[in-house]
């Protein structure tokens, strides 16, 4: 069965710093990977998606998210963090079918 | 283009009445979904239709939860009776080709809360 697990309930980072979310999943065959962002009373936006290829995958407004297969992580990462940036963060995974498993989340906050 | 509509965005009812959510997915999207996330929890998917025929919903609890895409656009999901449980963000997603696109495009959902 799919799964996907996200240790961090709350991520605290100062504005400026780097900022790394954290996701681990279990999946049988090749896994398809996702990051989706939701801000208060919207709903999910598409941040990047690992499908294929190079491990390192860029996305929207300057995330980025590096596929580890022997650590089954794919972990969402960002150079300098913005208070904008602060919203609840999703990561999903599909296998051999379109069906997302989406994780518990992880509250990004990050301070001025 | 316009994104995946939902009506309405707050609904507040009482334990055993009834309530429908509708969605209007991305204009050509042959496939639709509908999750469930509750708070604290991460979407759950309910139901997957494919133009107007049920793809997936082995989630869906059956004894109150229904739903349809008559024409294969817009689509309905209802409960009947709803349960305090119920209460949670109902949210709908599309996509075109996923083997194409991998991407599921979501609307805004409708927050139900059943006293």
């Amino acid at each position: 069965a799919q799964s996907v697990a996200q240790p961090e309930d709350q991520v605290n980072v100062a504005e400026g710093n780097p900022l790394t979310v954290k996701c681990t999943y279990s999946v049988s065959g090749n896994p398809y990977l996702f990051w989706y962002v939701q801000y208060p009373n919207r709903g999910l936006q598409f941040l990047l998606k690992y499908i294929t290829g190079d491990n390192l995958v860029k996305g929207s407004y300057g995330f980025e998210a590096e596929f580890n297969k022997s650590q089954t992580s794919f972990h969402l990462k960002k150079p300098s963090a913005l208070v904008s940036d602060s919203a609840l963060y999703f990561c999903a995974v599909a296998g051999n079918t379109d069906k997302l498993i989406f994780g518990t989340g992880t509250r990004l906050q990050v301070f001025p | 283009e316009a994104g995946v509509a939902q009506s309405p965005r707050y609904k507040i009812i009482e334990k055993r009445q009834s309530v429908a959510f509708w969605c209007n997915p991305i204009s050509g999207h042959a496939t639709l979904y509908w999750y469930q996330q509750i708070l604290g929890q991460g979407p759950k998917l309910l139901i997957q239709f494919q133009n107007n025929g049920v793809v997936d919903d082995s989630q869906l609890p059956k004894d109150r939860f229904s739903a349809e895409r008559l024409k294969g656009v817009d689509s309905t999901l209802k409960i009947q009776p709803a349960k305090l449980e119920d209460s949670a963000v109902y949210l709908c997603a599309s996509s075109s080709d996923w083997r194409r696109s991998y991407e599921q495009y979501f609307g805004p959902g409708t927050r139900l809360t059943v006293t």
